[in-house]
């Protein structure tokens, strides 16, 4: 089966700088990969996802990498602000018919 | 736009009482539906999913069931709730296999 681990489970930065958070997969089957961002109290939001098929996807202040080689994939976060606060989440799947494995979270604290 | 609704918001309820949770989507049809339940500072636990009316499959065996009466409907029930049922509990759905989740605001239960 699919286990998702992440690294570290909280990571403070200060405001203005960049953070990178962690994350490691077992299942070599696995071809989909999401990240989340959960603040306390509410629902996950989807922030990203990257395919197999990439190794490096970027969106507005985010950017995820994927390391199939070592099944590894981490979210980096540019100049991190207070509302990037909140417990970050990896998700792994085999998309051709499989539920999401979660990881356990990181949690992101931002100082000003 | 697709929307995802949760209700209620928040519950407290004894001991070997009853539970019904309801979660409604909007906006999409034949979606894959999910229950999870988030414990306090932990990660995502996958309870259920359905990938259509009346298709139920259970990751967790515990006294939780789940059903589907309509495309657009997920109801998480238990006919005598334990302490340990308390959580947080949380639907999503994705457009078929492959995809990204989107979650519900999620339910808030405590059991005392």
């Amino acid at each position: 089966g699919e286990s998702v681990g992440l690294h570290l489970p909280t990571l403070s930065v200060q405001e203005g700088d960049n953070s990178i958070i962690n994350c490691a997969y077992s299942n070599s089957a696995s071809d989909y990969f999401i990240w989340y961002k959960q603040e306390s109290g509410k629902g996950p939001q989807f922030i990203i996802d990257i395919r197999s098929n990439m190794d490096k996807r970027q969106g507005q202040r985010v950017t995820v990498l994927l390391n199939k080689t070592v099944k590894h994939l981490s979210l980096q976060i540019a100049a991190t602000q207070p509302g990037d606060s909140a417990v970050y989440f990896c998700a792994a799947t085999n998309s051709g018919y499989s539920t999401l494995t979660f990881g356990k979270g990181t949690m992101l604290l931002v100082s000003p | 736009s697709q929307t995802i609704h949760q209700w209620p918001a928040t519950l407290v309820q004894p001991v070997g009482s009853p539970l019904s949770l309801e979660c409604t989507v909007e906006g999409t049809s034949n979606p894959n539906l999910y229950w999870y339940r988030q414990a306090a500072g932990r990660g995502l636990q996958l309870l259920f999913y359905s990938v259509g009316i009346g298709q139920i499959s259970s990751e967790v065996p515990q006294n939780l069931s789940a059903s589907r009466p309509q495309d657009r409907q997920f109801i998480l029930s238990s006919k005598k709730l334990l302490l340990s049922d308390s959580g947080f509990y949380l639907c999503a759905w994705s457009p078929g296999w492959g995809n990204e989740q989107f979650f519900g605001p999620g339910t808030r239960l405590t059991v005392l």
